[in-house]
Parts: C-alpha cells; sequence; structure tokens
C-alpha cells in the first residue's frame, strides 16, 4: 500500500483566498483524522471520521474550516476564507478499527497565507 | 484520555540506550500507553503501545511500571536518525474511542 497520500504538499497562497487540502486513507481503514501543526501549538486534533461520517470536530477553530469525507478513499479539509495565522503544516492520519490503534500519518501539507 | 508528562528535551550518545520517561498518573484501568516519534517535516509514526505488561518490537522496548502511573520507552542502541520528537500518549483501546491527542513530547537529540 502507498500509504496516506496527502496533496499539495505546499501551497501559498494570499489572505482571503479558498484553500483546499485533500486526503487519500490507506485502503480498508475506517477512521480518518486532520490534525494541524504549528510551532506555538504542537499538534492539534482538528475532526475525525468513522466510516465516512464525522464523529468529533470540537478541534476545528472555527466556521472558516470545514472537512468532508464523500467516500471511503477521499477527505477534503476547507479553509475558507484563508488567514495568515491558518499557516501551518496539516496532517491526514487513518487507522483500522481494530484494537491496536496504530495511527498511520501522511507526510502533511504545509499551508503558507500571506 | 490521562494526560502525560514528559521532559521537554534529552540529549544521548550514540550507540548508548536512550531511555524516555513519562509520567501518567492519572491513567484509568482502561487506558493503553502509546509511544509516536515524528522526525523533523515527517508525519508521526508510531512506535510500540502497552497495557500493564512490558512490551518490545523491532523499534524499541516499553517498560510500564506496576502501578502504571509511568512508563519508560527505551532505544536500545540510539543511532544519530533516532533524534526526533517523542510522544508518549495515553488512551482507550482503539474500538472503544477514536482519538488521539498529541501533547508537547520530548525532543530526543542523538550525538556522535
Amino acid at each position: 500500500d502507498a500509504g496516506v497520500i496527502q496533496s499539495p504538499r505546499h501551497e501559498v497562497t494570499e489572505m482571503g483566498q479558498e484553500v483546499t487540502l485533500r486526503c487519500k486513507p490507506i485502503s480498508g481503514h475506517d477512521y480518518l483524522f486532520w490534525y494541524r501543526q504549528t510551532m506555538m501549538r504542537g499538534l492539534e486534533l482538528l475532526i475525525y471520521f468513522n466510516n465516512n461520517v464525522p464523529i468529533d470536530d470540537s478541534g476545528m477553530p472555527e466556521d472558516r474550516f470545514s472537512a468532508k469525507m464523500p467516500n471511503a478513499s477521499f477527505s477534503t479539509l476547507k479553509i475558507q476564507p484563508s488567514e495568515p495565522r491558518d499557516s501551518a503544516v496539516y496532517f491526514c492520519a487513518s487507522r483500522s478499527a481494530g484494537t491496536s490503534g496504530e495511527l498511520f500519518f501522511g507526510e502533511g501539507s504545509r499551508l503558507t497565507v500571506l | 484520555d490521562a494526560k502525560t508528562t514528559q521532559p521537554p528535551s534529552m540529549d544521548c550518545a550514540e550507540g548508548r540506550a536512550a531511555n524516555l520517561p513519562c509520567n501518567h498518573s492519572t491513567i484509568s484501568g482502561n487506558e493503553y500507553v502509546y509511544w509516536y516519534r515524528q522526525i523533523h517535516s515527517q508525519g508521526p509514526q508510531y512506535i510500540i503501545h502497552g497495557l500493564k505488561n512490558n512490551e518490545t518490537n523491532e523499534m524499541a522496548s516499553l517498560i510500564i511500571t506496576e502501578d502504571r502511573k509511568s512508563s519508560t520507552l527505551i532505544l536500545p542502541h540510539a543511532t544519530l536518525r533516532d533524534t526526533a520528537v517523542y510522544y508518549c500518549i495515553v488512551r482507550v483501546a482503539s474500538n472503544q474511542g477514536g482519538k488521539l491527542i498529541f501533547g508537547q513530547g520530548t525532543e530526543l537529540s542523538v550525538k556522535p
């Protein structure tokens, strides 16, 4: 398996623009997570899905952020409008429903909002 | 999920054992101890996890105290490639809940 695949790897945009980050989880995994990492706040859980259904979005910072999972092999995280403080590395991760709980992370999408 | 406490940074000489401590004094009976690490610019990587007994795999060993209030991750022969941030996390079994919450971790520097 190719692992969790994220795109784009890097994005630079201007304040006010819409940003869409994409994630393809590992085939067969039931859970998908979106994390954000900054120097100041570390690694924060934004939202997670189970069987394509959002379970907990309490980490989503505000209404400018939205996430969807239309099917088992694809998820998006959208920021509209983007702001400079959204600059961070966004990680997607997935895992199966087994007892191990091992989370597999993608390589991240580095977002810079000017 | 229970909170964990880790030293912010540690140094280790290459080839020596790296012992990374973690306190989780409020851990519940059904919570596991997980360790992940994050090498610079990469996504976190799973290392090992355990409930009560000590565990060992090809990457590391996990020693959990009898009262389960603390644990130690051991990298038996640290290499320069082990330089990373190591996260200790406690949580219920994955089939009882979904979240994995990361703290600040320990930044391990392995020096030649």
